[in-house]
């Protein structure tokens, strides 16, 4: 079974960094294409952005909202990815997902329980 | 880019089914679907995903009372016997390689 643990969230001031965490097992960490997803206090789920494996380029894409100042990496020695978050704004507030990006029908995705990061003063 | 548009809400009585739209605004009509579920208070969790053709792949563990269709651009997900338990909000996801993106959610009351 694939289980995701997100961590790192905390209060952080406007402006202030913060680096969020997803450790992967019960899957071939190294072969999966990961996402982040945000869903802020009472609204719907936004996707952040994707990391590829690195046997298919490890290349990364975000959204629109967090380009230039989100950036994803992966440690497959380690079966974690992370999200490394620059100058916060209060509207990044929100419980941030790891999930698995499996494109095909056969292949079930997965969610983490989620972190959440509050951007206030 | 692809964009998706839900249904703000549904409902159905106990026992009764229930059918969700997801329709495809953009995009080929070929792009797979996938359906998640947000209980109250939890993280979301994956159901299925639905291809063009109306092929589903429902995830481990999801009940068979949950299926999936497909009608052009519309991906559907049924909830047959509905219970309470299936009260929830309901995410349809899809991607083009490089950007995925969510449906605005479907509140499901159980009536």
């Amino acid at each position: 079974e694939v289980h995701l643990v997100e961590s790192g969230g905390t209060l952080v001031e406007p402006g202030g960094s913060l680096r969020l965490s997803c450790a992967a097992s019960g899957l071939t960490f190294s072969g999966a294409w990961m996402n982040w997803v945000r869903q802020a206090p009472g609204k719907g789920l936004e996707w952040v952005g994707r990391i590829k494996a690195n046997i298919h380029g490890g290349s990364t894409d975000y959204a629109a909202p967090v380009k230039g100042r989100f950036t994803i990496s992966r440690d497959d020695s380690k079966n974690t990815m992370f999200l490394q978050m620059n100058s916060l704004r209060a509207d990044d507030t929100a419980v941030y997902y790891c999930t698995t990006a499996h494109l095909a029908l056969s292949d079930p995705d997965s969610w983490g329980q989620g972190t959440l990061v509050t951007v206030s003063s | 880019q692809p964009v998706l548009t839900q249904s703000s809400s549904a409902s159905g009585s106990l026992g009764s089914s229930v059918t969700l739209t997801c329709t495809l605004s953009s995009g080929p009509s070929t792009y797979i679907i996938s359906w998640h579920q947000q209980q109250p208070g939890k993280a979301p969790r994956y159901l299925m995903k639905v291809e063009g053709s109306g092929s589903y792949n429902r995830g481990s563990g999801v009940p068979d009372r949950f299926s999936g269709s497909t009608s052009g651009a519309d991906r559907h997900l049924t909830i047959s016997n509905l219970q309470s338990e299936d009260e929830a909000d309901y995410y349809c996801e899809t991607w083009d390689g490089n950007t995925w993106v969510f449906g605005g959610g479907t509140k499901v009351t159980v009536l």
